[in-house]
């Protein structure tokens, strides 16, 4: 399974909302999960289950979709947003990750 | 608090052999799942391995089958990743990753990564 990620960089300011998408290649019903990633620090879980919010995350981040299309907004970047974002699904193994966002300001 | 350290990292030759490991506190250990997962110098992620809580269930990407073993010890709370016949691309930052809870659950907690470098 196939994930492409879309944009792979993305310009935007402090405020925005902003949207990046996921698409899988063959359905994986809703077993999506999203990570953030800053520089030098390992990747931090920000959705699971396509649409719900890992514990300790923002509620400004969101999730939706299910079977091959899904999206993760931001809907009021803050600084500390700004870093790469990837999908990853645990539909089967092996477990694949998008080839990530960058979120620049 | 849960943590998951790595260490063992280092440099290696091509074709040789080097083990990594994780270790990890503040978890009733046996009870989880275990990921392997690498990052090559500016790169993306990309999924290596995965051992169940009990390591009767192991699974692996192609590109390490046959040469990278995935084990671990719950009397030491412990994951290895054996890494044999190494290659330059193999080079990269290693993570050991935790499921949330089971084998298809997404990965809550992760090391802060070990560094594996390939080179002559």
């Amino acid at each position: 399974i196939q994930l492409t990620q879309s944009p792979s960089f993305l310009s935007a300011s402090v405020g925005d909302r902003v949207t990046i998408t996921c698409r899988a290649s063959q359905g994986i019903s809703s077993y999506l999960a999203w990570y953030q990633q800053k520089p030098g620090k390992a990747p931090k879980l920000l959705i699971y289950a396509a649409s719900t919010l890992q514990s300790g995350v923002p509620s400004r981040f969101s999730g939706s979709g299910s079977g091959t299309d899904f999206t993760l907004t931001i809907s009021s970047l803050q600084p500390e947003d700004f870093a790469t974002y990837y999908c990853q699904h645990l539909y089967s193994h092996p477990f694949g990750f998008g080839q990530g966002t960058k979120l620049e300001i | 608090q849960v943590q998951v350290v790595e260490s063992g990292g280092g440099v290696v030759q091509p074709g040789g052999s080097l083990r990594v490991s994780c270790a990890a506190s503040g978890l009733t250990f046996s009870s989880y799942g275990m990921h392997w997962v690498r990052q090559a110098p500016g790169k993306g992620l990309e999924w290596v391995a995965f051992i169940s809580n009990d390591g009767s269930n192991k699974y692996y990407a192609d590109s390490v089958k046959g040469r990278f073993t995935i084990s671990r010890d719950n009397s030491k709370n412990t994951l290895y990743l054996q890494m044999n016949s190494l290659r330059a691309e193999d080079t990269a930052v290693y993570y050991c990753a935790k499921v949330q809870s089971g084998t298809y659950d997404p990965f809550d907690y992760w090391g802060q990564g070990t560094l594996v470098t390939v080179s002559s």
